[in-house]
């Protein structure tokens, strides 16, 4: 039974719009989520990250958002760019230890 | 340059012939992970270390050994491979020392294909 799911194996998007990946989760012992991002014939890269005690990260184009009570995590690229095609990872901490689940992954292609 | 680095990249091999698959960080971090990457099931956790001597069961760790004798190596053997390890394996590192970020940085994976 999968922990973390990423519902959509891919998304198609044009550039310059807004790309949203989405997570969900069942384990309330996690308390610490990151995103990945994979291309191919290469190891994931991390993304960005945000602690269970918060609802929002920034950084740069990249905004994760945190709704606990509904166990969903989104990541908002803004605006998108051809070079953000890449399969997307979320992944999970559980319970400040170094035990990490991984959703199956988002393949998300930008249009030029 | 700040690596992870992994041998082989690619690896055949009969089953039950003993393989090793070694992974070196250069970033002095304290904890190292494997991983390994089949399809529709994403990145699954086999073993990871939090230290010289401490490692702990991931999610799939059945068929799997490590060690972590030194802290900058750690190593994955396969005592006894069966077809079903057949897969991407990963070796990731995080955290240095005095820090509180714990994103992996993942070495460039090795393919294992066991018939």
């Amino acid at each position: 039974d999968q922990q973390v799911k990423q519902n959509s194996p891919s998304l198609s998007v044009q550039e310059g719009r807004i790309s949203i990946l989405n997570c969900d989760y069942t384990n309330s012992m996690f308390d610490y989520f990151l995103w990945y991002k994979k291309y191919p014939a290469e190891g994931p890269t991390f993304l960005i990250s945000i602690s269970s005690i918060k609802d929002k990260n920034e950084d740069g184009r990249f905004t994760v958002f945190l709704n606990k009570s509904a166990k969903h995590l989104s990541l908002h690229i803004v605006p998108s760019q051809p070079g953000d095609s890449a399969v997307y990872f979320c992944a999970a901490r559980v319970n400040y230890g170094q035990n990490f689940v991984f959703g199956p992954g988002t393949r998300l292609s930008v249009l030029p | 340059e700040a690596q992870v680095t992994q041998n082989p990249r690619y690896l055949i091999t009969v089953t039950g012939k003993k393989l090793t698959v070694t992974c070196s960080q250069n970033m002095n971090h304290e904890y190292m992970s494997w991983y390994r990457q089949d399809p529709g099931l994403g990145l699954r956790q086999i073993y990871y270390s939090m230290n010289v001597e401490v490692t702990d069961k991931g999610d799939v760790p059945e068929g799997y050994k490590v060690s972590r004798k030194e802290k900058r190596n750690f190593p994955l053997i396969l005592e006894s491979p069966s077809p079903n390890q057949t897969s991407l394996y990963f070796c990731a590192s995080s955290l240095e020392p005095g820090r509180t970020t714990y994103e992996q940085y993942f070495g460039p994976g090795t393919r294992l294909t066991v018939t």
